[in-house]
């Protein structure tokens, strides 16, 4: 079973669309992450989230606007999509935040998005 | 805003090879993370170091943490090609322990 799972895994979409990027976890974790990895590898977080509730907003455009249903859920939707949002969205989770030893961080496959 | 620096970014070696990556910061953490990250895959974490000072062995591959916590290093001995990949360091600093990460350094090991 894979422990952490995103959909969808390619996603190519036309600018100014609205799409959602799904992330489920079955680790039983408490706190949930999304992360951005652009063209040069940079990765970068942007979203983390403990027991459905936001810690840590880093800056990021309001068009991004994650939603945590439950603390095995933890979905992106991006509105009004343009050029430089293409880049990989990678969700991740730990047991709980902060990234103590034996406190693992476990990343999905990632969410390969292009704006065209 | 803090900065990692990883260098080199580009390593080809030959197999057999000894190598050393290096994280720099002008900033303090409290940890730091190595991560590896293949093509197509999410980073996997490596290991997690939290003392200065403090030094961890995963077989080949041998983290330091500097003394000041404001960098580390990653050592492999005798490289395999299944070392491939990109390595990354993380550091984690503030009350939310917000992370920073390394541009990575992207690692091919030649059989």
């Amino acid at each position: 079973d894979t422990a952490v799972s995103q959909t969808p895994k390619y996603l190519v979409t036309q600018m100014g669309n609205d799409k959602s990027i799904k992330c489920e976890q079955n680790l039983g974790h408490d706190t949930m992450y999304w992360y951005k990895q652009d063209s040069k590898k940079f990765l970068k977080i942007m979203f983390s989230y403990n027991n459905k509730e936001l810690i840590i907003n880093e800056t990021v455009p309001n068009r991004f606007s994650p939603k945590s249903p439950d603390k095995a859920h933890l979905n992106l939707h991006i509105n009004s999509l343009e050029l430089g949002d293409s880049a990989v969205y990678f969700c991740a989770s730990s047991l709980y935040r902060g990234p103590g030893v034996g406190n693992t961080i476990y990343f999905g496959e990632g969410s390969w998005l292009t704006v065209v | 805003t803090q900065l990692l620096e990883q260098s080199p970014q580009f390593l080809s070696i030959q197999e057999g090879e000894n190598l050393t990556v290096y994280c720099n910061s002008s900033s303090v953490f409290s940890s730091l993370q190595w991560y590896r990250q293949e093509p197509g895959e999410g980073p996997v974490l490596l290991v997690t170091v939290v003392t200065g000072g403090e030094v961890k062995k995963l077989k080949r591959l041998t983290f330091q943490f500097g003394d000041a916590r404001k960098d580390s290093s990653l050592h492999i001995t005798a490289a395999q090609p299944g070392d491939t990949g990109l390595y990354l360091c993380a550091g984690y600093s503030g009350g939310y322990q917000k992370v920073t990460f390394g541009i990575g350094t992207k690692l091919q090991v030649i059989p």
